[in-house]
């Protein structure tokens, strides 16, 4: 079955700490995997997102990194800011075929993370 | 450029009730998404558009939920009639086109209540 599993379910850290967001998914064929933010009473907006044959990349203080042999990706959040607080959602779709058509999103329940000053 | 937008943000329902939301997706993105997201949990796909077809639906309730993609651009979501399982936030998402590396975009969703 495919699965996307997050870790930790939420996370507190004081304001200029560093933290990383773990993502572990069963799905297969795999296409490609995504990050998202989001804040409360907002829909998810787009960090990053990486294909087999990328195993990291950056958005500003945002690092993704992924193992496709593993099947493991993590978020890496560096010198967090207050408006980090947020949930953060890991997103792989299944390769529907080679022509690049959008296959099934499986979505992670999200780990919940609280930046304290 | 507008982002997705999504009416009403927020509604309350007693359970047997109906109850519609509406999407209007960025201008040109062909492709249309309903998610359902249950408080603590990632979005769940009910359906998926592609124009005014329908690509995806084996998520979705179909013996109370109900989608339509009017001409193609706006998307409406009926639920007839509500249970109170059905409480959760109801986003709508769209994308340029559908394929898997392109970027969908959410709207910022409507919180739906049944009590």
């Amino acid at each position: 079955k495919n699965q996307v599993e997050q870790s930790p379910q939420s996370l507190i850290i004081l304001e200029g700490k560093n933290c990383t967001l773990q993502c572990n998914y069963t799905v297969s064929p795999f296409s490609n995997l995504r990050w998202y933010k989001q804040d409360t009473g907002r829909g998810p907006v787009s960090l990053t997102i990486m294909t087999f044959s990328e195993n990291t990349k950056s958005n500003g203080r945002y690092t993704a990194t992924l193992d496709a042999d593993t099947k493991q990706s993590s978020l890496h959040i560096t010198a967090s800011q207050l408006s980090d607080s947020a949930s953060y959602i890991c997103v792989v779709s299944e390769l529907r075929d080679y022509g690049g058509s959008q296959g099934n999103l499986i979505f992670g329940k999200g780990t919940k993370l609280s930046v304290k000053p | 450029e507008a982002g997705v937008a999504q009416s009403p943000r927020y509604k309350i329902i007693e359970k047997r009730q109906s109850v519609a939301f509406w999407c209007n997706p960025i201008s040109g993105h062909a492709t249309l998404y309903w998610y359902q997201q249950i408080l603590g949990q990632g979005p769940k796909l009910l359906i998926q558009f592609q124009n005014n077809g329908v690509v995806d639906d084996s998520q979705l309730p179909k013996d109370r939920f109900s989608a339509e993609r009017l001409k193609g651009v706006d998307s409406t979501l009926k639920i007839q009639p509500a249970k109170l399982e059905d409480s959760a936030v109801y986003l709508c998402a769209s994308s340029l086109v559908r394929i898997s590396t392109y970027e969908q975009y959410f709207g910022p969703g409507t919180r739906l209540t049944v009590t």
